[in-house]
């Protein structure tokens, strides 16, 4: 199993909802990932989780909270957006998340969200 | 800071054409080098990638040599097809996965 699983593939929510992204692995990967990606732009990196820790948390507001329940999953939960936080929310995995710079990144499809 | 340049797109060929999708960068170190793929409606997979200079990476028809004289990583296939059609990113790494550094993406369509 090689993939990286995300729900909901869409999502439209309005300023006031609370919802949450979910991802989950099974490749025994120890770090994982959230990068969000506005259209025609390459992802940007949120969040990172490193053996269930939070290692990187790149100034991201707090109304995007991730969690990382146990090494297979990661949520983010969503409260009071804004329409400009309207994109594609990408989960990835990686199997260390150290520093061997030819680690690979495994994507998941992504949640594309609405914020109205 | 470190950095990846790519080549403008949108890039428009027909098939059985040859692509060349250009990416320079600028590293302090010795990075490792990646093409990913987004194919529509997906999320990004690796291509190909090389880990030191002069290394090929190759994949699906895909090639790109490492070549640290002039800082680049092109991307070159010999005949395209209309399933190529994508987003193609750059990117290098020199501190692990966690500070990938994308280029800003090239998109490319094939006609049939």
């Amino acid at each position: 199993d090689t993939e990286v699983t995300q729900t909901p593939k869409h999502l439209v929510m309005g300023m006031t909802n609370k919802k949450s992204l979910k991802c989950e692995q099974h490749m025994g990967h120890r770090a994982m990932y959230w990068y969000k990606q506005k259209a025609k732009k390459p992802p940007e990196l949120m969040f990172v989780y490193s053996y269930e820790k939070l290692s990187i948390n790149e100034s991201v507001p707090s109304r995007f909270s991730p969690e990382c329940p146990n090494s297979s999953l990661l949520n983010l939960h969503l409260h009071a957006l804004q329409p400009e936080d309207s994109a594609l929310y990408l989960c990835a995995s990686s199997q260390e998340g150290r520093r061997a710079t030819n680690e690979k990144l495994f994507f998941g499809s992504g949640t594309q969200l609405s914020v109205l | 800071g470190d950095s990846v340049t790519q080549m403008e797109g949108p890039v428009t060929l027909s098939e059985e054409a040859f692509l060349t999708i250009n990416c320079t960068y600028t590293a302090t170190g010795y990075p490792s080098l990646f093409w990913y793929v987004q194919y529509p409606g997906e999320g990004l997979q690796l291509l190909l990638k090389a880990t030191k200079a002069d290394d090929k990476g190759s994949n699906k028809g895909f090639e790109a040599t490492y070549r640290k004289e002039t800082t680049s990583f092109h991307l070159e296939k010999g005949s395209v097809q209309v399933s190529d059609s994508a987003v193609y990113f750059c990117a290098l790494s020199l501190q692990g996965a966690q500070k990938l550094v994308f280029g800003q993406g090239t998109r490319l369509t094939i006609n049939p």
